[in-house]
């Protein structure tokens, strides 16, 4: 059974601080990581991707990704309350590049201000 | 926005009905995947879709069925609609069968009485 594990929070920090969300995925074969935000009510919308070890940066966010250990965090600078939502991380799984996505459960960040 | 688009919004169904849930999806992208989303659960991939073919199905049973049209628009079909099957069902698509980044539509809420 391929897995992604996130933990489900909630995360709080406050306004202008830095969150760290961490996911851990079981399938060593796995080429492509992905991570989320959704927002309550509303569909996954894609923030950031990564495939190769080691940082991607965009704006605010930066996506960290070890391969040898199997985990993949999300950065996320100077929080905003507007970054308060679930994100969830999701991994390609095999090595059949677009057939599935596995998701996480998601991680709760709540940014007070 | 994705440009990704779903319909219905939402719907109310009853047990043992069936339901064809519609999407269609961005411009210059070929493939469509659907996921079903729990209440507080990560998405599970449904199945596939590639140049009218399905191109990988995930845990579900035949009672779940899909198409593509050639102008890449999919549907969804569940039979015997069951109460576990209320969820948001989530379409998204990518600009190629080996494309990893997904971009989901609005999503269907489905509630099955």
């Amino acid at each position: 059974q391929k897995e992604v594990e996130q933990n489900s929070g909630p995360l709080s920090v406050p306004e202008g601080a830095i969150a760290s969300l961490n996911c851990t995925y079981s399938d060593r074969g796995s080429q492509s990581f992905f991570w989320y935000r959704q927002y309550s009510g509303k569909s996954p919308e894609l923030i950031m991707f990564i495939y190769s070890n080691g940082d991607k940066e965009d704006g605010r966010f930066t996506a960290q990704l070890n391969k040898a250990s199997q985990y993949v965090s999300l950065l996320i600078r100077d929080s905003q309350p507007s970054d308060s939502a679930t994100y969830l991380c999701a991994v390609n799984i095999g090595h059949q590049a677009g057939t599935a996505l596995i998701f996480g459960k998601g991680t709760t960040l709540s940014v007070s201000s | 926005e994705t440009g990704v688009t779903q319909s219905p919004t939402h719907l109310i169904k009853t047990r043992g009905q069936q339901v064809t849930l519609r999407c269609s999806s961005q411009s210059g992208h070929n493939t469509v995947s659907w996921y079903q989303q729990a209440l507080g659960q990560g998405p599970q991939f449904i199945f596939q879709y590639y140049r009218e073919e399905e191109n990988g199905r995930g845990n579900f049973p035949p009672r779940f069925s899909g198409l593509q049209f050639p102008n890449y628009s999919s549907e969804l079909n569940v039979n015997a609609l069951e109460l576990d099957d209320s969820a948001l069902y989530l379409c998204a698509s990518s600009p190629l069968a080996g494309g990893d980044e997904q971009y989901f539509g609005p999503g269907t809420r489905l509630t099955v009485t």
